[in-house]
Parts: structure tokens; C-alpha cells; sequence
């Protein structure tokens, strides 16, 4: 059963810091990797894909994978209070080499004080 | 080019009850699933289609729930015999068949009374 496990928080940094968030999933095939923001009442809204070791940096988000350690963190640099929101990191399954569902861990909250 | 939508946004009913939601993925988008999520927790896979085809189905979905995409657009989501246990927010999302990313829509709130 693949899992993907995150710390729930919730993560506090001031306006302006660096925000970390971690996830660890448990299956050594897992190749794609996705953070999902998702607002209060809201759904999840796609801000990083990364499929690569290494770093991917887009604007303030840099996604940051480590295949051999089952590790994918999201570092959100300048945390602005609109940053405010519950980070999802998902795995996805492929089905028998193409794309299928995605597993989602249960969330880290961030809360971004001005 | 508009995102994926869902409707109704928000549906109460009795428990007992049969609801259908229903749900539009991006244009050009083959592939098309659905999601539910309840408080505190990450959205759980229900079903998948590609095209019109059903290709997967999660073991959470029960024989109460069966969801059609007769020509492989839009998607319906049907629950039977609504519980208390279905309340949640029903998400869909789609993707193309080239890349990974799925986008989902707003949502479907049910709350079963």
C-alpha cells in the first residue's frame, strides 16, 4: 500500500521567511510528485510537479526531490500571509506505465503571521 | 480556455436519498477522476475514466456509488441510498493525456442530514 505521509502542523513563519514543508512516501517506484495548495473550504489548486532529482524552482516555490531517501520537500521563500493554506503533497500511480490516480498525504497547514 | 467546473457546488440531502453530482473536465482533457475529501484529510481516489472507459475503480467505492462518462466529456457521479459516512466534499479533476497534472474543479459539497 503506498502511503505519503506529511507532518500535519501547523507550520508557523513570519512574514517574509522561508517556509519548509516535508513529505515522505513509501513506494520506491514512485517517479511523479505534485504540491497542491488548498484554501479553507476551498479545492486543491496544482503550484509544483517535479519528476527529477534535484531542485525545480518556479518563482517563490522551489520543489526539491530525493528519490534514494523517499523525500520531496516544497520551500516557499518571502512567505507572503496570502501564502496562508494547507500543503498537499501527492504521489501519483501509474497504470501499467501510463498515468492513473493520485495519493495524497493528509496535509501541512501554514500559517504565515504579518 | 476555462478550468474544470462541477455541479451542484453544494447539495444537502436526507439520508436515504439519491444524489447525482455532476462534473465537466478541461476541453481536450481525456482523462477524468474523481476524489473525495473530508475534513483533516488529503482527497482519497474513487474512480477513473479515460475516454469514455472506466479503468479504475478504489475499493471505497462501494456498491451505493457508480459514476458514467457515456461520451467521454462530462462525468456523473451517482450515490444511492445517501449515508451519513457520504458526507464530503466530491472533487473531479482531468488531465491530458500528455503529462501528469491534474486540475480539479471546486467541488461538490454533500452533507447527508
Amino acid at each position: 500500500q503506498k502511503e505519503v505521509e506529511q507532518n500535519s502542523g501547523p507550520l508557523s513563519v513570519p512574514e517574509g521567511a522561508i517556509a519548509s514543508l516535508n513529505c515522505t512516501y513509501s513506494d520506491r517506484v514512485s517517479q511523479s510528485f505534485f504540491w497542491y495548495r488548498q484554501y479553507s473550504g476551498k479545492s486543491p489548486e496544482l503550484i509544483m510537479s517535479i519528476y527529477s532529482n534535484g531542485d525545480k524552482e518556479d518563482g517563490r516555490f522551489t520543489a526539491q526531490l530525493n528519490k534514494a531517501s523517499q523525500y520531496v520537500s516544497l520551500l516557499i521563500r518571502d512567505s507572503q500571509p496570502s501564502d496562508s493554506a494547507t500543503y498537499l503533497c501527492a504521489v501519483i500511480v501509474l497504470y501499467g506505465g501510463s498515468q492513473g490516480n493520485l495519493i495524497f498525504g493528509k496535509g501541512t497547514k501554514l500559517s504565515v503571521k504579518p | 480556455d476555462t478550468g474544470v467546473s462541477q455541479d451542484p457546488r453544494h447539495k444537502i440531502t436526507k439520508r436515504g436519498q439519491n444524489v447525482t453530482f455532476r462534473c465537466d473536465p478541461i476541453s481536450e482533457h481525456n482523462r477524468l477522476y474523481w476524489y473525495r475529501q473530508t475534513l483533516g484529510q488529503g482527497p482519497e481516489f474513487l474512480t477513473y475514466f479515460q475516454n469514455e472507459a472506466q479503468l479504475e475503480k478504489s475499493r471505497l467505492l462501494s456498491d451505493r456509488f457508480s459514476a458514467e462518462r457515456p461520451k467521454g466529456s462530462f462525468s456523473t457521479l451517482e450515490i444511492q441510498r445517501t449515508e451519513q459516512g457520504d458526507s464530503a466534499m466530491y472533487l473531479c479533476a482531468s488531465s491530458a493525456d500528455r503529462g501528469y497534472e491534474q486540475y480539479f474543479g471546486p467541488g461538490t459539497r454533500l452533507t447527508v442530514t
